[in-house]
Formats: structure tokens, sequence, C-alpha cells
């Protein structure tokens, strides 16, 4: 139980243009998702916290112009990376909150390249 | 704010015991997680801790001293798939994880 899938695992863009990553709950309802961020051999940076049918908390310095979160159902958040740029190159991490629990299930991420 | 410290390289060979140390200090606390993370993936849930003492789940154990803001992963009878990062993590009171930069363990034959 308590899976989370995230799909593209992986997507190639040109600058300028939009890309949206799914992730899902498949076997539980998450009151709350999480978005990190993960550069090259550094750690996972939280982005931000969607709430079902809330606005997203984003974290100091993350742009919430450029990254749009919806967290439309309890099972689906979406995060789209406007007008992506090569800066914005790194893996996506979604994570998944049940309930009360404290644990975070994590998908699998999406490696992002910008070109 | 939250500041997660943890050494940033390990190497251990095959069949022996390492201990990763992570010291904390943030605004709230609600448990402190391990994952291990392979290059490339995802976190994977390791352990648990929210109350002090060592809990013990085959090969790893973990141990936690809220006192001293202070945790340790222990692997043990190392394998070369342990080869990995492992994270220490604090949730808050907010249900944040905050992350310590990761410890890179590299088991040789």
């Amino acid at each position: 139980g308590a899976v989370v899938s995230q799909h593209p695992s992986w997507v190639i863009c040109k600058s300028g243009t939009s890309v949206k990553i799914e992730c899902r709950s498949l076997d539980f309802q998450a009151t709350t998702m999480f978005w990190y961020r993960q550069f090259p051999k550094q750690s996972l940076m939280l982005m931000a916290t969607s709430n079902e049918g809330s606005k997203a908390t984003y974290e100091q310095g993350v742009e919430k112009d450029k990254f749009l979160i919806n967290h439309a159902s309890l099972t689906l958040s979406t995060l789209t990376v406007t007008s992506a740029h090569p800066e914005d190159s790194s893996f996506y991490i979604c994570s998944a909150r049940a309930g009360v629990d404290y644990e975070q299930y994590f998908g699998p991420g999406t490696r992002l390249t910008v070109t | 704010g939250q500041n997660i410290d943890q050494p940033t390289e390990m190497t251990a060979t095959e069949g022996a015991i390492v201990q990763i140390n992570c010291t904390y200090q943030t605004s709230g606390f609600n448990g402190l997680f391990w994952y291990q993370q392979h290059a490339g993936e995802a976190p994977t849930f390791l352990s648990y801790n929210v109350l002090d003492g060592l809990e013990e789940k085959g090969r790893f154990s973990s141990f936690l001293s809220r006192s001293k803001g202070y945790s340790y992963l222990l692997l043990k009878e190392l394998q070369m798939k342990d080869s990995a990062s492992y994270l220490c993590a604090v949730i808050s009171n907010d249900y944040k994880l905050s992350f310590g930069a990761g410890t890179t363990v590299t088991v040789r034959a």
C-alpha cells in the first residue's frame, strides 16, 4: 500500500515552454502533497505544500507564478513549470501524506531537462 | 530555521558496520526520518524515531536523543547494494520535512 506515482518519469523540453508533472496517490487519499526539487549531489529542497482544494503554500524563494501547483482531488496534484529555463533542469519529486500520519510517501521522481 | 548536519561521505568494507550521525537544530520537532536514496531514484523510507532510544529493523538501526538533537543510523553487515545516499530528515510541527544534505556511503569489496 501507500504507492505514489509520477508522470512523466523524464522529460526534455525547450527553453520557454511549459511542462506539467503529475503526482498521484494510487491506493490512498492524500490530504497533503509536497513538491521537492533536487539538484545533482544535493539534498531535497521543499518547494511547496499543497492541500486538496486550497492554494499551495510556497517556500521562500520559490516563484509561485513560475511553478504552478494544482491539487484538484485527494489523489492528484500537478506541478507546471512555466516558461522553463535551463536552470530549471532538476529532479522533481512529489510526496503524499495520508490523514494524520507524519510519514510521507515519495513518488519515483521526474527528471526535467530544459535545452 | 532548520539546521541538519550529517557527514558528506563515508566508506566501508563489505560485511562491516557503519554509523551515520545526524545532528539537528529545528523549530518544532515531531520526529526524525532516515531515508535511503540511490542515484536518480526517489528516497525510500528506512526508519522513523520520535521517542528517545534505539529502533532496530533487521540490518538497520536508528537511534534518537531529543535532548542532544542527535540521531544515528547504523548499518550492519554491509552489502554492496547498500552503497547509496542516506538522508536524515526532521519533521516539524507543520508536517514539513527538512532534509540534511545526505551522506554518500560507498561499500567496497
